[in-house]
């Protein structure tokens, strides 16, 4: 199916572990975005790529690492996790930058860490 | 300091009335604003966006206005559908870096 698509869809993790969320795209867009969204925080940029072995620091990186080795694919890794990051974790794709073009977001993985 | 404000948590209207969504930001630099609708358990979509040279766009039921003296913008949907109950985020463009920056969004209900 078309479209972008993250997974797992919920997970509960450890303090300590280390998660990856999954994201996959099939338009080809260029540019791929991690947010996350928090109660009274709204969406904050954590990690974006404009093209494939290009990422670049959001609002919120600390504890956070991505890698982009092909346009599709942008996994979003929590090398150590603490309960504050728990969170729904959105990932997005665009033809041309945030504001340039529409960003298309997937159904969001739900991360909760005990 | 949030730099988009959408000040109203929430808004309940009914069927076929007019729903008015609200957002403020700071900066008169910003040049590029959108509105995004998520429904739960769902990402949010692009709804509309509209550029700091227009006043106005439409598209269907959904107009976007911009008053850039105010710092203001609105979304206004007519006639509301209970289908529109969903959040309502405004972002904003932020500028050469092209990052933006989003309101909390507004909860909209409306009732059959």
């Amino acid at each position: 199916d078309a479209g972008i698509t993250q997974s797992p869809r919920y997970k509960i993790t450890e303090t300590g572990r280390q998660v990856t969320l999954m994201c996959h795209q099939t338009w080809s867009h260029s540019y791929m975005f991690w947010y996350r969204q928090d109660l009274g925080h709204g969406l904050r940029l954590i990690y974006y790529s404009a093209a494939a072995d290009i990422t670049d620091k959001g609002e919120v990186p600390d504890g956070y690492v991505v890698s982009r080795s092909k346009t599709e694919n942008f996994p979003l890794t929590l090398e150590s996790a603490t309960r504050s990051q728990t969170s729904v974790y959105f990932c997005a794709s665009s033809e041309s930058g945030q504001g340039n073009s529409p960003l298309h977001f997937g159904n969001g993985t739900r991360l909760t860490v005990t | 300091d949030q730099q988009v404000k959408q000040n109203s948590p929430s808004l309940s209207v009914q069927e076929g009335r007019i729903s008015i969504l609200n957002c403020d930001y700071t900066n008169s630099m910003f040049d590029y604003f959108l509105w995004y609708k998520k429904y739960p358990a769902e990402g949010p979509t692009f709804l509309i966006s509209i550029s700091s040279i227009k006043d106005k766009n439409e598209d269907g039921r959904f107009t976007v206005f911009l008053n850039k003296s105010a710092k203001h913008l609105s979304l206004h949907i007519v006639p509301s559908q209970p289908g529109d109950s969903a959040v309502y985020f405004c972002a904003v463009n932020a500028g050469n870096n092209r990052k933006l920056i989003w309101g909390l969004g507004t909860s909209l209900a409306v009732n059959p």
